[in-house]
């Protein structure tokens, strides 16, 4: 069974600076989808950043950046130039690729503080 | 165009009642998947749809958890006589398809609270 894991359960960074993120995971298949999700206090998950497992480049979206190490199963997240409006739960996860397959399967989040 | 929307946004119910929370995915997407977020075992998957069918139900923690989906859009989820530990948050997710799961749109979850 695919098993994702963040070993952070809190993070804190100083606006402006910048913070990574950590999650492994673990799957036999080679067709796969990571992701990070943000969910604020208001609950609605929000994609943050997508990588595919073929791509052997890493994902960049503004000031979030991805360090995809799929040899180690590694995905982590780095943002860059923390805004307050960055604190929230992060949830890494992972699907399947093809049709196979609907279910995501997240990590157990990481809370990160921002402080200004 | 609207997102996927949730009904309640929350929820409070007694020990041994019923309740429907309901999911209303974007337009023209034929692919549904519900969660649940909890303290205790974080987020979980619980069923997903395709159209009107459930492939996948692998998810439900009991038989007391049911869901349907009629007519390709709108899902109910059922829970029958409620438990404490049934407390959570329960998200709705949709995609444009089941081969577009790794394009999946939340909602904004009902927090069912279980006294």
């Amino acid at each position: 069974a695919q098993t994702v894991t963040q070993s952070q359960p809190e993070m804190s960074v100083q606006e402006a600076e910048t913070v990574t993120l950590s999650c492994t995971y673990d799957t036999s298949e080679s067709d796969y989808y990571l992701f990070w999700y943000k969910q604020p206090p208001s609950r609605q998950m929000i994609l943050v950043i997508r990588q595919e497992a073929y791509k052997q480049q890493n994902a960049t979206e503004n000031r979030f950046s991805v360090n995809f190490q799929k040899a180690a199963k590694s995905f982590s997240l780095k943002i860059s130039d923390s805004q307050l409006g960055d604190a929230a739960m992060y949830f890494c996860a992972y699907i399947e690729g093809g049709t196979s397959y609907g279910k995501l399967t997240f990590g157990q989040g990481t809370i990160l503080t921002v402080h200004p | 165009g609207a997102g996927v929307s949730q009904s309640p946004s929350n929820k409070v119910t007694e020990k041994g009642k019923d309740v429907e929370l309901r999911c209303d995915p974007i337009s023209g997407h034929t692919a549904l998947y519900w969660y649940r977020q909890s303290l205790g075992q974080g987020l979980e998957f619980l069923i997903y749809f395709q159209g009107n069918s459930a492939p996948d139900k692998s998810g439900l923690p009991s038989d007391r958890f049911s869901a349907e989906r009629t007519g390709g859009s709108v899902s109910t989820l059922t829970i029958q006589r409620t438990q404490q530990e049934d407390s959570a948050v329960y998200l709705c997710a949709s995609s444009l398809d089941r081969g577009r799961a790794y394009e999946q749109y939340f909602g904004p979850g009902t927090r069912l609270t279980v006294t």
